[in-house]
């Protein structure tokens, strides 16, 4: 089966970069996806096809891609900005999405 | 504004079934797959499977094949996920989600998902 890896936190005080990486092997061939979840809120979405941002999110969200593994961003953080953070991608086939398992993403 | 709204929670025995129904507006149903994942609390999401409402074409992961049925009717712009034979390790929130690609994207090129529907909590106890 094909996996996408998270950290499982990342912790970072008001003001600082947070930066959340997911690797897997098919990255290579595939774009990421990035979704922020807060505590009892439905999945949103915050980046699609590595490096694009939906209308309506802010400017301080980005996502990079390098080889096998994409890196979420989050330039300035806010309180605002805690949540879990999951990336999403395909198998090199595209038959099977998959999830990464999520990071916490804590501002101190 | 594109919105997907969810059927209610329900609690369900075990060995029953449950169908969640997913009803779309602010777009044209049948041009985007509907996908289906679940969340068991505290824990992360499963991608469950997906459909294409316009050929009622689906796919699921092994997972939940032979126990996931997704339906569509498409005069009211509405998709159905109903899985069989629940189990205590089924109880989760359960989402919807429209399935979005470019206009170049290829087949196979995974899709990203937006919007979300509101989530559903089934709850499977004796």
């Amino acid at each position: 089966s094909y996996e996408l890896t998270q950290p499982p936190s990342v912790s970072v005080s008001p003001g600082q970069t947070a930066r959340i990486t997911c690797s897997g092997d098919a990255l290579s061939k595939q774009y990421g996806y990035w979704y922020q979840q807060k505590s009892g809120q439905a999945p949103l979405l915050v980046i699609y096809k590595d490096n694009e941002r939906p209308s309506g999110i802010p400017e301080r969200f980005s996502g990079s891609s390098s080889g096998t593994t994409v890196t979420f961003t989050i330039s300035g953080v806010q309180a605002e900005d805690e949540a879990d953070y999951y990336c999403q991608s395909a198998d090199s086939s595209g038959t099977y999405v998959v999830f990464g398992g999520g990071t916490k993403l804590t501002v101190l | 504004q594109v919105q997907l709204v969810q059927s209610g929670a329900e609690v369900k025995k075990p060995g029953a079934s449950v169908k969640v129904s997913c009803k779309a507006s602010g777009y044209t149903f049948t041009s985007y797959e509907i996908n289906w994942v679940r969340q068991a609390t505290g824990q992360g999401l499963e991608w469950m499977g997906w459909m294409n409402p316009n050929s009622e074409n689906t796919g699921s992961t092994q997972n939940f094949q032979g126990r996931v049925t997704m339906t569509r009717n498409t005069s009211i712009s509405t998709a159905y996920m109903e899985l069989s034979s629940l189990r205590s390790e089924d109880t989760a929130v359960y989402y919807c989600a429209r399935g979005c690609r470019s206009s170049s994207s290829t087949p196979a090129a995974s899709p990203w998902f937006d919007p979300w529907g509101q989530g559903t909590l089934i709850t499977v106890s004796s």
